[in-house]
């Protein structure tokens, strides 16, 4: 089964700890994405990557880091310096046209992961 | 740079009555257009996308979307609506001219079904 995972489900962190959500893909796709979302916000993008070795902030990066060392790979931590974490935390990726068949830049999502601050 | 606005915050409907839900877009080129579902606690699910050719897109659960370039507009449409269509939906726009650059969304308008 090809699809996108994410774990844990729900995560809980206290005041001042770092955390880290976990996102994996295994559809092969070049581009991974991390996007917020709070209720009546829609989905407000943290960080990208569009390839291996290299990604891009995001309109709502502060406080937030990520790697991409793997193409199947794109955890993002939630740093002590973010100060209101607490939110649904979604993860998706997508592969350009000029590689995919009949769609282009479409992105699939993860179930999410929803983070609790204590 | 795009933007998308969805106007409608929450909408309710009867199960059976038809079901329109409005998207704008602000984009100067040709965009690539979107809808997403979500249930509650869950991930984002495509329903249909339009990139260009026929203006009139067809999804999945028997939902459609036409692009109308003079309104700036990719409404979604679903003739007759079930229950379990009750959920919050996306509006999405993409450049991808330079490929794999993020999309944009909506706030949602979320999807209320009575009996």
């Amino acid at each position: 089964d090809g699809g996108i995972t994410q774990s844990p489900k729900y995560l809980f962190r206290k005041e001042g700890q770092n955390v880290t959500l976990s996102c994996e893909q295994n559809l092969n796709h070049d581009a991974m994405y991390w996007y917020r979302q709070d209720p009546g916000q829609g989905l407000r993008l943290i960080y990208y990557s569009q390839i291996v070795n290299d990604f891009q902030k995001g309109d709502i990066a502060e406080g937030y880091s990520v790697s991409r060392e793997k193409k199947e790979s794109f955890p993002l931590t939630v740093t002590s310096a973010q100060k209101n974490p607490t939110a649904f935390y979604l993860c998706a990726s997508s592969m350009p046209t000029w590689r995919s068949l009949g769609g282009t830049d479409t992105q699939y999502f993860g179930p999410g992961t929803r983070l609790t601050v204590l | 740079a795009q933007s998308v606005t969805q106007p409608d915050i929450h909408i309710t409907v009867s199960e059976g009555a038809s079901l329109e839900l409005r998207c704008n877009y602000s984009y100067g080129a040709t965009p690539y257009l979107f809808w997403y579902v979500q249930s509650p606690g869950q991930g984002l699910q495509l329903l249909l996308k339009y990139f260009s050719g026929d203006t009139l897109v067809q999804g999945i659960k028997g939902f459609e979307a036409e692009f109308k370039r003079s309104q700036s507009s990719f409404n979604l449409r679903k003739p007759s609506v079930h229950w379990s269509d009750a959920a919050e939906y996306f509006c999405a726009v993409g450049a991808g001219d330079s490929g794999n650059t993020p999309l944009v969304f909506g706030k949602g308008t979320r999807l209320s079904v009575i009996a």
